[in-house]
């Protein structure tokens, strides 16, 4: 079945670093690759996604590349605020009819002025 | 415009009870997911329903759990004998299949069970 792993944190960082948070995935078909965040006291929300092989999704800075060949999905930001601090899921859906979604445990950012 | 609701946002109950948990879609989405997020953990999928059938239940996780949406809009979750390991944020999420090429979910605050 399907299955994403994502890296574990908590992951800390100062402002203005650099942030990546690995992500890779097991498939069958051609699901699509999201990140959701949740930011504290508040819903899931999508923050990028990508539909098919070398998609770049992109939002408030945040970029990942859909990458068959390594079935990666790393999220990365070039300079972060105490703003994005919050929980960030990587996952994907089942492609076809079927858009249920597969998440993985989640990475607890902390970004510290 | 509105959002996904869910309610009750907190529900504590005892061990062997039956609890509901409402989901309210947005307006018009033909599509309705239920996730379940246990601590540390991302969440996991219980069920899908396209307007009033339940399309793939597959994650359900035992027969005491069941969820209707009889009208195609509001939906219930409903679990039968809680155990302590029910306890967990019970998600929803709605999205317009009309939309090409994706659906995007999306997600309601959560309903928070706890079983004691």
């Amino acid at each position: 079945g399907n299955s994403v792993t994502q890296m574990e944190g908590p992951v800390t960082l100062s402002e203005e670093a650099f942030l990546t948070i690995n992500c890779t995935y097991t498939a069958t078909g051609y699901p699509s690759l999201f990140w959701y965040v949740q930011y504290p006291g508040e819903g899931l929300q999508l923050l990028l996604k990508a539909t098919k092989a070398d998609d770049k999704g992109s939002n408030k800075g945040f970029e990942a590349t859909y990458r068959k060949e390594t079935t990666s999905f790393h999220l990365e930001k070039g300079s972060v605020q105490v703003s994005d601090s919050a929980v960030y899921f990587c996952a994907l859906d089942s492609g076809g009819s079927n858009y249920k979604l597969t998440f993985g445990k989640g990475t607890l950012l902390t970004v510290n002025p | 415009g509105a959002g996904v609701s869910q309610t009750p946002s907190n529900k504590v109950t005892e061990k062997g009870k039956y609890v509901e948990l409402r989901c309210d879609p947005i307006s018009g989405h033909t599509a309705l997911y239920w996730y379940r997020q246990s601590l540390g953990q991302g969440p996991e999928f219980l069920i899908y329903f396209q307007g009033t059938g339940a399309a793939d239940d597959s994650g359900l996780p035992n027969d005491r759990f069941f969820a209707v949406r009889p009208e195609g809009s509001v939906s219930t979750l409903k679990i039968q004998r809680t155990e302590r390991g029910d306890s967990a944020v019970y998600l929803c999420a709605s999205s317009d299949e009309g939309t090409v090429p994706y659906n995007e979910q999306f997600f309601g605050p959560g309903t928070r069970l706890t079983v004691l």
